[in-house]
């Protein structure tokens, strides 16, 4: 159990439709990033958020936005959903200025019908 | 471009025999280089890192990996493999174009240890 925490574990929907992903990073991490993993596209890194802000950005979408709120949780929100957008998404966290090294949550699969 | 590879998508090795899953990788400057496994339906879990000093890296469930600066490789090696470890293994480095803490993971090796 790595302390990272998603929710939901499987979230299945149609296309079009907007669905938000959880994450809870380890106690005393500050930073979370998100990643997708699909079969084609492999792991790919889509946000970083520290204490709060946006510190760096991936292959992420228009249509996806996240955030991370005062008690270090963070969302991903995911809109007007395509067949394409199925995938497992991850979060990780980190604490940014030691090691380095990212710990990886469950994940969350999100079908899009 | 900060990049990493991973030249094999699959390796096949039996139980007991030596396995090695290789990882090149591209970065200016010094690189920080990371593996990670990924078993079935699991989240990726931290194996090990290279950021300075002794080449040869000791990490979780009995891997290691040897830096060369050289050859710029990170391989990820074990002396003795389990059907356990057969999983999804993930070579990463650390984007130093950037002052954050991204990190740029390669495209995966499955491995399958046959018993």
């Amino acid at each position: 159990d790595s302390g990272v925490t998603q929710t939901p574990k499987h979230l299945i929907t149609a296309t079009g439709q907007r669905v938000t992903l959880r994450c809870s990073p380890r106690s005393g991490d500050l930073s979370v990033y998100w990643y997708q993993q699909s079969l084609d596209q492999g792991l790919q890194f889509l946000i970083q958020y520290y204490n709060g802000e946006e510190r760096a950005k991936g292959n992420i979408l228009e249509r996806f936005s996240a955030q991370q709120f005062p008690d270090l949780h963070s969302e991903l929100n995911l809109s007007s959903l395509e067949l394409g957008d199925s995938a497992l998404y991850f979060c990780a966290s980190s604490v940014v200025l030691t090691g380095y090294e990212q710990f990886f949550g469950p994940g969350t699969r999100l079908t899009v019908l | 471009a900060q990049s990493v590879a991973q030249p094999e998508d699959q390796v096949n090795v039996a139980e007991g025999n030596p396995l090695t899953v290789k990882c090149t990788y591209s970065v200016s400057g010094n690189p920080y280089l990371f593996w990670y496994v990924q078993y079935p339906n699991r989240g990726l879990q931290f194996l090990l890192k290279y950021i300075t000093g002794d080449n040869l890296v000791k990490g979780s469930y009995g891997f290691e990996a040897e830096f060369n600066k050289s050859q710029t490789s990170f391989h990820l090696k074990k002396p003795s493999a389990l059907v356990s470890d057969s999983a999804l293994y993930f070579c990463a480095v650390r984007d130093m174009e950037t002052s954050y803490d991204k990190v740029i993971f390669g495209p995966g090796t499955s491995l399958s240890v046959i018993p």
